[in-house]
């Protein structure tokens, strides 16, 4: 079985630098979701995708950030001029699309270190 | 908006005993959905019982139960027969309906972190 993929763990970086994050979603799953988590909170919704459309951005994701889906499969998380307020745990997560009942599994995150 | 609000940053309980969670959230929907998702240390997350707010019987997955109170706006999920491996923090999330593919994030509680003693 091969759940949500995420790459990589961790990634630890100096201010300024940009990084980026890769997702594998479930391959039947169309619908793929990025949130934030940092320490002591719940995760909070960053965007998501059907298939390779992005078709909701949260206000938490500022013009540093950018995600994107190509050809429906995997997505990539690039944050831009990393700042320290950025360190969290970044989580992936897909479903398959239907009336909201159908469950989020989530990969294991991405753990972003701001030095 | 919605909002999803977990009272009990922590909680205790024995190992075979039995502990129940809280979770209240607020929305103005009348159709919608609850999840309880479990975290256990440096893992990821997995769901643990979902509940539509259609349905009025509450939700059962063997040793997790809801009890689900759509007039009180209350959510609380109880673990029977608590185990070690129960140990991990507890989210509950929110789900608006997704007619015509506009919603579809979660909304979550801050989380409680459930310690299980042998």
């Amino acid at each position: 079985d091969t759940g949500v993929s995420q790459n990589p763990r961790h990634k630890i970086t100096k201010r300024g630098q940009n990084v980026t994050f890769r997702c594998d979603p479930i391959s039947e799953h169309n619908r793929l979701y990025w949130y934030r988590q940092t320490l002591g909170q719940g995760p909070e919704f960053l965007t998501y995708f059907q298939n390779e459309a992005q078709l909701e951005k949260s206000r938490l994701l500022s013009d540093r950030f950018s995600a994107e889906r190509p050809k429906g499969s995997f997505s990539t998380l690039e944050i831009q001029r990393t700042e320290q307020g950025d360190s969290a745990m970044y989580l992936c997560a897909s479903s398959l699309a239907g009336q909201g009942r159908q469950p989020q599994h989530f990969g294991d995150g991405t753990r972003l270190s701001i030095l | 908006a919605q909002t999803v609000t977990q009272s009990q940053p922590e909680m205790s309980v024995q190992e075979a005993e039995t502990v129940t969670l809280s979770c209240t959230y607020d929305t103005s929907e009348s159709d919608y959905y609850l999840f309880w998702y479990k975290q256990p240390p440096s893992r990821q997350m997995i769901l643990v019982i979902r509940q539509e707010a259609y349905k009025q019987q509450n939700a059962t997955e063997n040793r997790f139960s809801v009890n689900f109170q759509k007039a009180a706006k209350s959510f609380s999920l109880k673990i029977s027969d608590s185990q070690l491996g129960d140990a991990a923090m507890y989210f509950c999330a929110y789900r608006s309906p997704n007619y015509g593919g506009s919603q579809g994030n979660l909304i979550f509680g801050k989380g409680t972190k459930l310690s299980v003693k042998p």
